[in-house]
């Protein structure tokens, strides 16, 4: 039962450094999101995908992008860290908004920026 | 004004009390909504969908009020591991849009 698996867990960057986080989900979703939560917040979505090949912007998307070429992959680059891009990210899928689009998450990826 | 906002509390209650959180939405257009409970440091995981009809799960009861655009949510009989932050999400007519509340975070203590 492995659902959205997010990886690294952890990581720690310098100001400007890049890296990328990957997010991989078994439940055949069409629909993946990344969100970040900051301390007290609820989560911001920054991008997400509703199929295959396609990505659109949701409400905080300076600063990072994203690719979906395979269903079950998506990935969140970020070309050079700031640190306002400290976060708790998560990643979520869903199915069809036929069932209401329940999003399923990833345990998180917790990010700092030096 | 935020699309989606909820009391932050906290909420501080002793077990076995009976405690009730609201979320208002901005957009008339939503179609679906739904509590999440979040542990701390932990992911956020679906709690109940919420009906027009209103719904009950255990010790949990969820109410859609669409003409006042607000939900909310009732724990009876609460549970030291009840304790946790509670947020509210209302889904746009449009795919993919979302919008998670701040959260209501609820301490339940002996």
């Amino acid at each position: 039962n492995a659902g959205v698996t997010q990886t690294p867990k952890f990581r720690v960057l310098k100001t400007g450094q890049s890296m990328t986080l990957l997010c991989a989900q078994d439940m055949n979703h069409e629909y993946m999101y990344w969100y970040r939560q900051d301390p007290g917040m609820g989560l911001r979505l920054i991008h997400y995908s509703v199929g295959e090949g396609t990505t659109a912007k949701g409400e905080v998307p300076d600063g990072y992008n994203v690719s979906r070429l395979k269903k079950q992959n998506f990935l969140l680059g970020l070309e050079s860290a700031a640190p306002s891009q400290t976060s708790v990210y998560f990643c979520a899928s869903s199915s069809s908004m036929v069932v209401g689009n329940i999003q399923y998450f990833g345990a998180g990826t917790r990010l700092s920026v030096l | 004004r935020k699309e989606v906002e909820q009391d932050p509390g906290p909420f501080n209650v002793p077990e076995g009390a009976t405690v009730a959180f609201n979320c208002t939405y901005s957009n008339s257009a939503s179609q679906s909504f739904f509590w999440y409970r979040q542990d701390c440091r932990k992911e956020p995981k679906l709690l109940m969908s919420v009906y027009s009809s209103g719904n009950e799960d255990g010790r949990f009861t969820a109410q859609l009020n669409r003409a006042s655009q607000y939900i909310s949510l009732l724990i009876r009989d609460s549970k030291l591991s009840d304790s946790a932050t509670y947020l509210c999400v209302v889904n746009g007519p449009n795919a993919g849009k979302s919008t998670f509340g701040d959260g209501t975070t609820l301490t339940v203590k002996p």
